[in-house]
């Protein structure tokens, strides 16, 4: 599978606790968020997006948190699953209206303990 | 409906070869983005198209290059491969133009250079 990141910071948890992700971003600007799951051997999957006019918006069993002020995303899993062991990535468009490009975090790997 | 189709999956290449990558996006889908992910490096933005137009490239060499069909179809071109450019190559799809739009992604073409 894909070795996103050779020191990837870590999160294990147990099966069935609440996953905290946390994420900083860089550019004051950006306006629009994406939170996305890499499984071993595939391509990131979107999970969850918010855009700065908001703080929050959840979706199933998943809920992102922006705070501007700290230029901080987090994403909570709800009732942890083993089959959501993943990397996460945070990504941010950090040029608005110039189009569709990402600027990704380095990621988070997720173990779920069963 | 099917998602992003990137081919081939896996591609083996000696130094100071070319390859070309070939994006199917997700159908009614017309932006194509670009993107390499490397251990060290993380995943990195390459170039995005609409409408056959490059809308935005990322700080790679002019050794990578793309193009996008009429049928929305892309494809990228890596010229005298260096060893460096060894990594996986994500494809990403949006509905439109517009600066917040989710992207979705295919699996991937893992590039390996000898």
């Amino acid at each position: 599978g894909e070795s996103v990141g050779l020191h990837l910071p870590t999160l294990s948890v147990q099966e069935g606790d609440n996953s905290i992700i946390n994420c900083a971003y860089s550019n004051s600007a950006s306006d629009y968020f994406i939170w996305y799951k890499q499984e071993s051997g595939k391509g990131p999957q979107f999970i969850i997006d918010i855009r700065s006019n908001m703080d929050k918006r959840q979706g199933q069993r998943v809920t992102v948190l922006l705070n501007k002020t700290v230029k901080h995303l987090s994403l909570q899993i709800a009732a942890t699953q083993p089959g959501d062991s993943a990397v996460y990535f945070c990504a941010e468009n950090p040029y608005n209206n110039a189009g569709n490009m990402l600027t990704f975090g380095g990621g988070t790997r997720l173990m779920v303990k069963p | 409906k099917a998602g992003v189709t990137q081919t081939p999956r896996y591609l083996i290449k000696t130094r100071g070869q070319q390859v070309t990558l070939s994006c199917s996006p997700i159908s009614g889908h017309r932006s194509v983005s670009w993107y390499q992910q490397t251990p060290g490096q993380g995943l990195q933005f390459l170039f995005e198209y609409f409408s056959e137009t490059q809308r935005n490239k990322g700080n790679f060499p002019g050794r990578f290059s793309g193009r996008q069909f009429s049928n929305s179809r892309s494809e990228m071109n890596v010229s005298t491969l260096e060893l460096g450019d060894s990594a996986l190559y994500l494809c990403a799809s949006s509905l439109s133009a517009g600066p917040n739009q989710p992207q979705h992604f295919g699996d991937g073409t893992r590039l390996s250079i000898l």
